[in-house]
């Protein structure tokens, strides 16, 4: 069975603060996503990684793809109210089956 | 384009009851998944259907079914609801093919049995 684990599960910090937030698993995957969901709504995809080492910036989000492909991180720069929500880890497990890390809830005080 | 649509948004149904909800992926997508959102249990895979075949199953009862249809539009039965499925049920919807093809969330579906 592929677990991924998600840490921290929540996060308060201040805006401007920076903040990083880890997924890693025993298995390997072929391709890692992350979502952000807010209440209510579904996720919404921040990023997909495949390639081991990989890094990808998206404004002050950063990505990064573990060289084994086993674990990943999520780091924010700066954070502000408006990334406040609910962060997902998401690994390509066998066909399109998804498997979820537990999320990290984010809250961003201004 | 237009995104991933789940219909209804907000439903409540009683114990024993049964229901259907229904997804419409993204135009050329062949790829429709469905996954359960609980506050415990996070987000669990149900299933996914491909160009109308069941191509993955999760781990949930068989009261848990769906089905794809020609268009790619997906439907997903609960039968003899318990509390316990009270959640978000989300569609996703991809290509299907290829690694790492995105794969896009709707909106859910929010069920409350009571």
């Amino acid at each position: 069975t592929q677990l991924l684990e998600q840490s921290p599960q929540f996060l308060s910090i201040q805006e401007g603060e920076n903040l990083t937030v880890y997924c890693n698993s025993s298995s390997v995957f072929s391709s890692l996503q992350w979502y952000r969901q807010e209440p209510g709504e579904g996720p919404v995809l921040l990023v997909t990684v495949v390639t081991g080492g990989e890094v990808k910036k998206l404004k002050r989000l950063t990505f990064q793809f573990g060289d084994a492909r086993k674990d990943s991180s999520l780091h924010i720069t700066a954070a502000q109210p408006g990334d406040t929500g609910l962060y997902l880890c998401a690994g390509d497990g066998y066909g399109n089956k998804l498997v979820f890390g537990a999320g990290t809830i984010l809250r961003v005080k201004s | 384009k237009a995104g991933v649509t789940q219909t209804p948004r907000y439903l409540i149904k009683t114990r024993g009851q049964q229901v259907t909800l229904s997804c419409s992926p993204i135009s050329g997508h062949r790829s429709v998944s469905w996954y359960q959102q609980t506050p415990g249990q996070g987000l669990q895979f149900l299933f996914e259907y491909f160009s109308e075949t069941q191509r993955n199953k999760g781990n949930f009862p068989g009261r848990f079914s769906g089905r794809q249809f020609s268009n790619s539009r997906s439907e997903m039965n609960v039968s003899t609801l318990e509390l316990g499925d009270s959640a978000l049920y989300l569609c996703a919807s991809s290509s299907g093919q290829g690694v790492g093809n995105t794969i896009y969330f709707g909106e859910g579906s929010w069920l409350t049995v009571v």
